[in-house]
């Protein structure tokens, strides 16, 4: 079917850990994001992607990084998990014409 | 920069009452566009309505209308007729720039009986 999957549904890691966040798109979109949702913010954008190999900083990118080496996917990589990262990560994408197209999310807790 | 305002945290209307949910919006572009989409409680985030600036009529979708006051800078949801299921949150959101959005805080909408 098409759409974008994200996985894990739920991960719960240790302080100081990698983690990796996994995002699949089947659209051939060419944008791609990483949102973070977190009480009181709404949804803030953590990295960005406008094509393969074309990433950018979000307005949280700190503790982060993505590579986009396929069209389809686009990782989130925790370096070093912080409990100021628990919350629920969103993937997107969208082209030029379409809305923005939501994975189901990933509920991170850091312990 | 792009900023979406949403000064609503909680709403409770009736059921089959209409509901209105505001959303103000700060941006220099001439044309640009506002997004809601609703988050209900499985987390899921599904896309609602848009509306650009440029059109001429506001946006509907089924029992969603956007009420756009240009002038005003707001774009506030219009739910008609509100059911059990619309029992969520509501976010707007705008286009910042490389496709990316920005999105208010949200608002959380209760449908009693």
């Amino acid at each position: 079917d098409a759409g974008i999957t994200q996985s894990p549904r739920y991960k719960i890691t240790e302080t100081g850990r990698q983690v990796t966040l996994m995002c699949h798109q089947t659209w051939s979109h060419s944008y791609m994001f990483w949102y973070r949702q977190d009480l009181g913010h709404g949804l803030r954008l953590i990295y960005y992607s406008a094509a393969a190999d074309i990433t950018d900083k979000g307005e949280v990118p700190d503790g982060y990084v993505v590579s986009r080496s396929k069209t389809e996917n686009f990782p989130l990589t925790l370096e070093s998990a912080t409990r100021s990262q628990t919350s629920v990560y969103f993937c997107a994408s969208r082209d030029s014409d379409s809305p923005l197209h939501f994975g189901n999310g990933t509920r991170l807790t850091v312990t | 920069a792009q900023k979406i305002t949403q000064t609503q945290p909680g709403m409770f209307v009736q059921e089959k009452e209409a509901v209105t949910l505001d959303c103000t919006y700060d941006t220099s572009d001439q044309s640009y566009g506002l997004f809601w989409y609703k988050q209900p409680s499985s987390g899921e985030m599904i896309f609602l309505i848009y509306q650009g600036s440029y059109d001429e009529q506001n946006a509907t979708e089924g029992r969603y209308s956007l009420n756009f006051q240009k002038a005003r800078k707001s774009a506030n949801l219009v739910i008609s007729a509100s059911q059990l299921g619309d029992s969520a949150m509501y976010f707007c959101a705008m286009p910042t720039g490389f496709q990316k959005l920005v999105f208010g805080t949200g608002t959380r909408l209760l449908v009693s009986p």
